[in-house]
């Protein structure tokens, strides 16, 4: 099993630029998440999705997108960067409710934007 | 809201030693779980231990261990024997209703 993959591992936007952040996992997880973590902080939620078909917002949403037409797949997509969404994005997934089961983390992507 | 509060930005213990991280939690909510995560430099997030708030036994696993005081909010992580291998950024978190809350981190140094 190769775990939680994110795509890519680095990027560099220019202010008003989008993109769209993969994450994949193999382990057939119902609940995926999204964070940020920003310089000297902890993690903040962005999104995250119970099921296929079903998102809803966390912590800090604005800015970004998401969706889950496939159990494996959570893209995370940033329309009209900004500088403020400089940050490492870390993609997590687990089989049930975060709280009673494991979450399992990406290696994370490392954005910035100029 | 909820918060998290981690009150040491660093600590520092001595090899084979034994070190404690502070963590307190704000919340309203009644049902709640608690955990401690490990980033090390290679930023990868690793549980540590998970506190179910309807416990009253505090968890423990392997050397680390923690201290659940429910009506304090306190969550504090106690690291025995430590090892040059436990240096890393230590998060607390807070999770209820599908969602997480972190805390901002403490740094641990190992010194051999």
């Amino acid at each position: 099993n190769a775990g939680v993959t994110q795509t890519p591992k680095f990027r560099i936007l220019k202010i008003g630029q989008s993109m769209t952040l993969q994450c994949t996992q193999d382990m057939n997880h119902n609940y995926m998440y999204w964070y940020r973590q920003d310089p000297g902080m902890g993690l903040k939620l962005i999104y995250y999705s119970v099921g296929a078909g079903i998102t809803d917002k966390g912590e800090v949403p604005n800015g970004y997108n998401v969706s889950r037409s496939t159990t494996e797949d959570f893209p995370l997509r940033l329309e009209l960067a900004a500088p403020s969404q400089t940050s490492v994005y870390f993609c997590a997934s687990s089989y049930s409710k975060g709280g009673t089961d494991t979450q399992y983390f990406g290696p994370g992507t490392r954005l910035t934007v100029l | 809201a909820q918060t998290v509060t981690q009150s040491q930005p660093e600590m520092s213990v001595q090899e084979a030693e034994t070190v404690t991280l502070s963590c307190t939690y704000d919340t309203s909510e009644s049902d709640y779980y608690l955990f401690w995560y490990k980033q090390p430099p290679s930023r990868q997030m690793i549980l540590v231990i998970r506190q179910e708030a309807y416990k009253q036994q505090n968890a423990t696993e392997n050397r680390f261990s923690v201290n659940f005081q429910k009506a304090a909010k306190s969550f504090s992580l106690k690291i025995s024997d430590s090892q040059l291998g436990d240096a890393a950024m230590y998060f607390c978190a807070y999770y209820t209703g599908n969602q997480f809350y972190f805390g901002t981190g403490t740094s641990l140094t190992v010194i051999p």
